[in-house]
């Protein structure tokens, strides 16, 4: 599975958008971009995915550059529970496969009031 | 409709002592995963299971033995407790289609003294 970047730690002010980067340069393509987010002492919660379309749900939206080799997570309208670690992970899509998926180190993000 | 299931929620150990953590899921999904989060770090994958009666390594599987004992349940062992095994586990299933969606448990807090 093709490795992320992602920034260590961004800050938001509540209200505003935060939008969260991630880097996947060597994504191959039949891969897909994941993004979860992981609120303090839960476990991981799916926010969204996409190939090459954006993408956008009542979470989140999703944009995929053109060449494929990065994405942003866009949260619209940034809330104090949206402080949590976002996780971005790339894998192929493989019907009816078990394949692992790998979380990296994420990025931080604190929205501030 | 509970989900993820893992028990216990909290666990101390000593070195050497050995035990199960427990993981169910509800939702009729084929792939389980385990995970472990030390402070500071992202999830890193201990052993997966594409499918009832298969079994794979991740990461970090060393220390680790896993069971899928049926469809629904997932199992975690840890047969020689040693201090650098003290983290959060995460037990998480998926359905294999074209939904990748994860969904995980709340976790189990593992102290190994």
């Amino acid at each position: 599975d093709a490795k992320t970047t992602q920034p260590t730690s961004m800050d938001c002010a509540e209200g505003r958008a935060a939008n969260l980067p991630c880097n996947h340069s060597t994504i191959s393509g039949n891969e897909y971009v994941y993004w979860y987010r992981q609120i303090h002492s839960q476990g991981p919660q799916y926010i969204i995915h996409g190939l090459k379309n954006n993408e956008t749900n009542e979470m989140a939206s999703l944009i995929i550059t053109e060449d494929r080799k990065s994405s942003t997570l866009i949260l619209p309208h940034a809330t104090l529970r949206d402080t949590a670690v976002y996780y971005c992970i790339v894998r192929p899509l493989i019907y009816n496969q078990g394949g692992k998926l790998i979380f990296g180190q994420g990025t931080e993000l604190s929205v501030k009031p | 409709n509970a989900g993820v299931t893992q028990t216990p929620k909290f666990q101390v150990l000593k070195t050497g002592q050995s035990m199960t953590l427990q993981c169910a899921q509800d939702m009729n999904h084929n792939s389980m995963y385990w995970y472990r989060q030390d402070p500071g770090m992202g999830l890193r994958l201990i052993y997966y299971s594409a499918s009832e009666g298969t079994t794979d390594k991740g990461e970090v599987p060393n220390g680790y033995n896993v069971s899928r004992l049926n469809k629904r349940e997932f199992s975690l062992r840890l047969e020689s407790a040693a201090p650098s095994q003290t983290s959060v586990y995460f037990c998480a299933s998926r359905v294999d289609r074209v939904d990748e969606k994860l969904f995980f448990g709340s976790g189990t807090q593992l102290s190994v003294l």
